[in-house]
């Protein structure tokens, strides 16, 4: 069975602070991806990686950036959090051949 | 236009009914089509997928594709309270080796006992 791990369930910070939100995949997928949902706005792409230190943006940025420095991690960086950065954030992997897999997401709260 | 499109209903139907969840996508050229469950507060799972006009079944679950139509669906037989929860819609768009797919909104299920 695939297993994406986020690193918390919960996390509450304060605007200006930077943010790293991790995930692991267990699975040698060479795709990840961060999406980041809220009500009525269904799920949004932030970034996704096909490749060990590549990425490419997805539909909402701004505000963001990522690494993946190896294949099994991906992270998500919020490099001056806000309080419109208040979300859930939902970190997925897959290979070209298989569909998605998603982690249990962040609740991230910006005070 | 949405690239995917979903009723957010909710929809409500009783226990042990058929529950018909519908989507509609804009990409003519759209390859694998595939259904999420999200329950309240939980991370969306992969539940069915299909490539190919017709229907797959898998136990209470049939999706349904027609490419003509831009159309696919989600058939849930004999529904249970267990399985209400927002169902998401996701495309692949045409030929893209990343895998990146496209979701509609969802459409939330209530079935009631």
């Amino acid at each position: 069975d695939v297993k994406v791990t986020q690193s918390s369930r919960y996390l509450v910070k304060r605007t200006g602070e930077k943010v790293f939100l991790e995930c692991v995949q267990d699975m040698d997928h060479e795709n990840m991806f961060w999406y980041r949902q809220d009500p009525g706005l269904g799920l949004r792409l932030i970034y996704f990686s096909y490749d060990v230190k590549m990425k490419e943006k997805g539909d909402i940025p701004e505000g963001y950036s990522v690494s993946r420095e190896k294949k099994e991690r991906f992270s998500l960086i919020l490099e001056s959090a806000s309080t419109n950065q208040t979300s859930m954030y939902l970190c997925a992997s897959s290979t070209s051949l298989k569909p998605q897999h998603f982690g249990d997401g962040t609740r991230l709260s910006i005070l | 236009q949405k690239e995917v499109e979903q009723n957010s209903g909710p929809l409500s139907v009783p226990e042990g009914a058929i529950a018909s969840l519908n989507c509609t996508y804009s990409d003519r050229g759209s390859q694998s089509f595939f259904w999420y469950r999200q329950y309240s507060g939980k991370s969306p799972e992969l539940i069915m997928f299909i490539y190919s006009n017709g229907d797959k079944e898998d136990g209470r679950f049939t999706a349904q594709l027609n490419k003509a139509s831009q159309y696919v669906s989600l058939l849930i037989r004999d529904s249970q309270p267990s399985d209400s929860a927002t169902y998401l819609c996701a495309v692949k768009p045409r030929l893209d080796s990343s895998y990146k797919l496209i979701f509609g909104s969802g459409t939330r299920l209530l079935v009631r006992p």
